[in-house]
């Protein structure tokens, strides 16, 4: 079975501050990593995705995540949040031997004070 | 391209009836998954269909159906609703690949009164 935990519901930082929403997973097999970000009334957005190599991986808006297969960790991290990054974000999980099905954590709420 | 898309974007229903709710993916997308989101309870997979083969299923009753049709358009299908299938039902359609990320709709917000 695969899952992915997201230990914090909220996390709050002021802007300008770096930020970090903590993703675990726990799957058999090699996993890719995923993070989603979701606005208000809308659909999910991906954002970046560790496949293989590096494993700082770098994506949209800024955002980066590092792989860490020994502490089976995929951290989302920004070194300076803005207002606007204010959203509801997913971490999320697939394997190889289970085509087809991602496993999402339960989204982490990140609020961005002016 | 044209982003994935759901219709309708709302939906009321009462108990006991059924709904139907579709989603087109991206084009040249064969992989189409559905998700239920519910404040409680996160983002839970339903399904996954791939060349109008359904590869995958989560943990849902059987009232819960879809399909994909040749074009990859996608639909699914809950019958006797029930007041807990209240919820945002949100389609994912993605090239194939495990590591492909996925493209969401907008979802369909279903309501069952």
């Amino acid at each position: 079975a695969q899952s992915v935990a997201q230990p914090e519901d909220q996390v709050n930082v002021a802007e300008g501050n770096p930020l970090t929403v903590k993703c675990t997973y726990s799957v058999s097999g090699n996993p890719y990593l995923f993070w989603y970000v979701q606005y208000p009334n809308r659909g999910l957005q991906f954002l970046l995705k560790y496949i293989t190599g590096d494993n700082l991986v770098k994506g949209s808006y800024g955002f980066e995540a590092e792989f860490n297969k020994s502490q089976t960790s995929f951290h989302l991290k920004k070194p300076s949040a803005l207002v606007s990054d204010s959203a509801l974000y997913f971490c999320a999980v697939r394997v190889d031997t289970n085509a087809g099905k991602s496993t999402f954590g339960d989204g982490t709420t990140l609020t961005v004070k002016p | 391209k044209a982003g994935v898309t759901q219709t309708p974007r709302y939906l009321i229903k009462t108990r006991g009836q059924q709904v139907t709710l579709s989603c087109s993916p991206i084009s040249g997308h064969r992989s189409v998954s559905w998700y239920q989101q519910t404040p409680g309870q996160g983002l839970q997979f339903l399904f996954e269909y791939f060349s109008e083969t359904q590869r995958n299923k989560g943990n849902f009753p059987g009232r819960f159906s879809g399909r994909q049709f040749s074009n990859s358009r996608s639909e699914m299908n809950v019958s006797t609703l029930e007041l807990g299938d209240s919820a945002l039902y949100l389609c994912a359609s993605s090239e194939r690949g495990v590591y492909n990320e996925q493209f969401f709709g907008p979802g369909t917000r279903l309501t069952v009164l």
